[in-house]
């Protein structure tokens, strides 16, 4: 079946400009999250959503990001006003379970450039 | 909060050969380990995982080793072949908690030479 995926796969955003990354989970998984993936590092959680419900938004930077999921399935990751430090791979990630959180899909990613 | 160290940061070996990429982990709650495996540009795949009731687990020429006590785990890949070249994470997580999100680790870049 389909597996995650999201677009734009690439972005380039002049400083101050606001930009919205798209999410399409695998269909019917409950659980999704968003990482950010600066260059020769590992992911870092940003966000976490149990269907509709944003549980978990610890790993957000700044007030400057913003995701929501207001139907329970695709997720949109928000960054207004954008900064250099922003430039990264954002990647989403999707699980059939909640609670006992089980495997982690990602997608392709979406890599922000920011001049 | 979680802090997962992963050594080394490059590996290389010759095909044929195996190759053990080691983590620790700071979180003793921590009961969920997987593997990703990421070539340039693309998608981390999920490789492997282990849980903590669990010490190892294989499929095929992978495994993985859990040691709760000492707070690592290991990936092990035997009979390296050129298409295993690629970065590996380590990550670790809490699914006792709500969330089960990922703390990964800083990647292996592993080449493996023909």
């Amino acid at each position: 079946g389909a597996g995650v995926s999201q677009s734009p796969r690439y972005k380039v955003a002049k400083r101050g400009q606001d930009v919205a990354l798209r999410c399409d989970p695998i269909s019917g998984h409950v659980s999704l999250f968003w990482y950010q993936q600066a260059l020769g590092q590992g992911p870092e959680f940003l966000t976490y959503f149990q269907n509709e419900a944003q549980l978990d938004k610890s790993g957000l930077p700044s007030d400057r990001f913003f995701a929501e999921r207001p139907e329970g399935s695709v997720s949109t990751l928000k960054i207004q006003r954008t900064q250099q430090e922003d430039s990264a791979v954002y990647l989403c990630a999707s699980s059939p379970r909640t609670g006992s959180v089980g495997e982690q899909y990602f997608g392709p990613g979406t890599r922000l450039t920011v001049t | 909060g979680e802090n997962v160290e992963q050594h080394p940061s490059t590996l290389s070996v010759q095909e044929g050969d195996s190759a053990v990429i080691k983590c620790t982990y700071s979180d003793s709650a921590s009961n969920y380990f997987p593997w990703y495996k990421q070539e340039l540009g693309k998608r981390p795949q999920l490789i492997i995982d282990i849980r903590s009731n669990v010490g190892e687990k294989k499929d095929q020429r992978i495994a993985v080793t859990l040691n709760k006590t000492a707070k690592h785990f290991s990936l092990h890949i035997t009979e390296t072949q050129p298409e295993d070249s690629a970065v590996y994470f380590c990550a670790a997580s809490n699914h006792g908690g709500s969330q089960g999100n990922l703390i990964f680790g800083k990647g292996t870049k592993l080449s493996v030479k023909p």
